[in-house]
């Protein structure tokens, strides 16, 4: 199957710094990505679409000027948390659709843990 | 609006019994496609298995099972012969195929527990 990859898996800062994720599709090309972020024992929250060549479309609520997304290529997209502040620490999940499957489903990376002391 | 709905915030099983886990669901778009996911500790999602708005057959894909019930908007994940290793949260998601742009909404999940 596709196989998306995710980096890094943890990463710890300091408070009003900035944290770049990086999620690449490894054997697809994948024009659309999507970010997730998931509190401890709850379910995936949509943050928002990453188009590529195009500006990300966010969810509501999702605060674009502190979630930056990019997706200059067909395989990467990256979300930049800037000024992060502990009540943005949380587990960061991207993922992918194939193209070239066709029943639909997400491929994900392995996920980022994000603790902002 | 589009919705998921897990009603079990946990479940035991012993191990080699079968489990279903429940999915409700909500949609005006026509045509949609259903997911179940399984995360295990380690936080990565794990594709189970998928079921079409208009397959006219359950989906199955080895031990899983999708109990597709559309005019009831359920689809319930059973799995057969439990093991030790199916231990791990269970997401069923929605992905509808004319609006949202592909957004695929999540469940809030169920954790599942096997008992030796």
């Amino acid at each position: 199957g596709a196989v998306v990859s995710q980096h890094p898996s943890w990463v710890i800062c300091k408070s009003g710094t900035s944290v770049k994720i990086e999620c690449r599709s490894l054997d697809f090309q994948a024009t659309t990505m999507f970010w997730y972020r998931q509190f401890p024992k709850q379910s995936l929250m949509l943050m928002a679409t990453s188009n590529e060549g195009s500006k990300a479309t966010y969810e509501q609520g999702v605060e674009k000027d502190k979630f930056l997304i990019n997706h200059a290529s067909l395989t990467l997209s990256t979300l930049t948390v800037t000024s992060a502040h502990p009540e943005d620490s949380s587990f960061y999940i991207c993922s992918a659709r194939d193209p070239g499957q066709g029943d639909e489903k997400l491929f994900f990376g392995s996920g980022t843990q994000l603790s902002v002391l | 609006a589009q919705k998921i709905t897990q009603t079990q915030p946990g479940m035991f099983v012993q191990e080699k019994e079968a489990v279903t886990l429940d999915c409700t669901y909500d949609t005006s778009d026509p045509s949609y496609g259903l997911f179940w996911y399984k995360q295990p500790s380690s936080g990565e999602m794990i594709f189970l298995i998928y079921q079409g708005s208009y397959d006219q057959q359950n989906a199955t894909e080895g031990r899983y099972s999708l109990n597709f019930q559309k005019a009831r908007k359920s689809a319930n994940l059973v799995i057969s012969a439990s093991q030790l290793g199916d231990s791990a949260m269970y997401f069923c998601a929605m992905r509808p195929t004319h609006t949202g742009g592909f957004k695929t909404i999540f469940g809030a999940g169920t954790r599942l527990f096997v008992k030796a």
